[in-house]
């Protein structure tokens, strides 16, 4: 079936580093990708997605490329903010299975000043 | 400014009891969702449904009952059949079932549930 894999955090980075989250997941044909975001005490939010191959899906300085070859949607920033602080989801809809995103196990993103 | 409201933030209940977790949303969106987040499993799908009147179940429906009565509404109840309801729990809407590029899920705020 269908599934996601983050890496695990916390990823602890001193503000103005380099982000990466790695994500990958598992899915028959072509499923749309999602990265959401949820700050301390809220729900989520999205934050970008992409729906086929090759895609950059991009916001907030945020951005994440569609690789089928390797299964990936790693989450980059070139320079985080103290206000990035929060955990991360990746998530897929699979192209058959409407309705139902699957989540990852969401990482924890501390960024110190 | 339309979303989605869950109320309580907290809620506290023995163990026995049945409670139940409001969600409403002015969104007028077709399908609603309820998922339970824990700490290092990330989201879990509880129910869903696709328009007023339907509902379905998710991946962990056991020990849960939902209702969708109303376009707007879609209340939880954790009954106490439920082995281990301690959790933030998380209703979402979308316009539509599918999903579709122009429809992603929108979140409420959570209502964290305890129960002792």
């Amino acid at each position: 079936g269908n599934s996601v894999t983050q890496m695990e955090g916390p990823v602890t980075l001193s503000e103005e580093a380099f982000l990466t989250i790695n994500c990958t997941y598992t899915a028959t044909g072509y499923p749309s990708l999602f990265w959401y975001v949820q700050y301390p005490g809220e729900g989520l939010q999205l934050l970008l997605k992409a729906t086929k191959a090759d895609d950059k899906g991009s916001n907030k300085g945020f951005e994440a490329t569609y690789r089928k070859e390797t299964t990936s949607f790693h989450l980059e920033k070139g320079s985080v903010q103290v206000s990035d602080s929060a955990v991360y989801f990746c998530a897929l809809i699979g192209s058959g299975n409407t309705g139902k995103l699957i989540f990852g196990q969401g990482t924890t993103l501390q960024v110190k000043p | 400014d339309g979303g989605i409201t869950q109320s309580p933030k907290y809620l506290f209940r023995k163990e026995g009891q049945n409670v139940t977790l409001s969600c409403e949303q002015n969104l007028n969106h077709d399908a609603m969702y309820w998922y339970r987040q824990d700490p290092g499993q990330g989201l879990r799908l509880i129910y869903y449904s696709q328009i007023v009147n339907d509902f379905q179940k998710g991946d962990i429906a056991e020990g849960y009952s939902v209702s969708r009565e109303k376009k707007e509404s879609f209340p939880l109840t954790v009954t106490s059949a439920q082995k281990n309801p301690t959790a933030f729990y998380l209703c979402a809407s979308s316009i539509d079932f599918t999903l579709k590029e122009n429809s992603p899920l929108h979140f409420g705020n959570g209502t964290r549930l305890t129960v002792t």
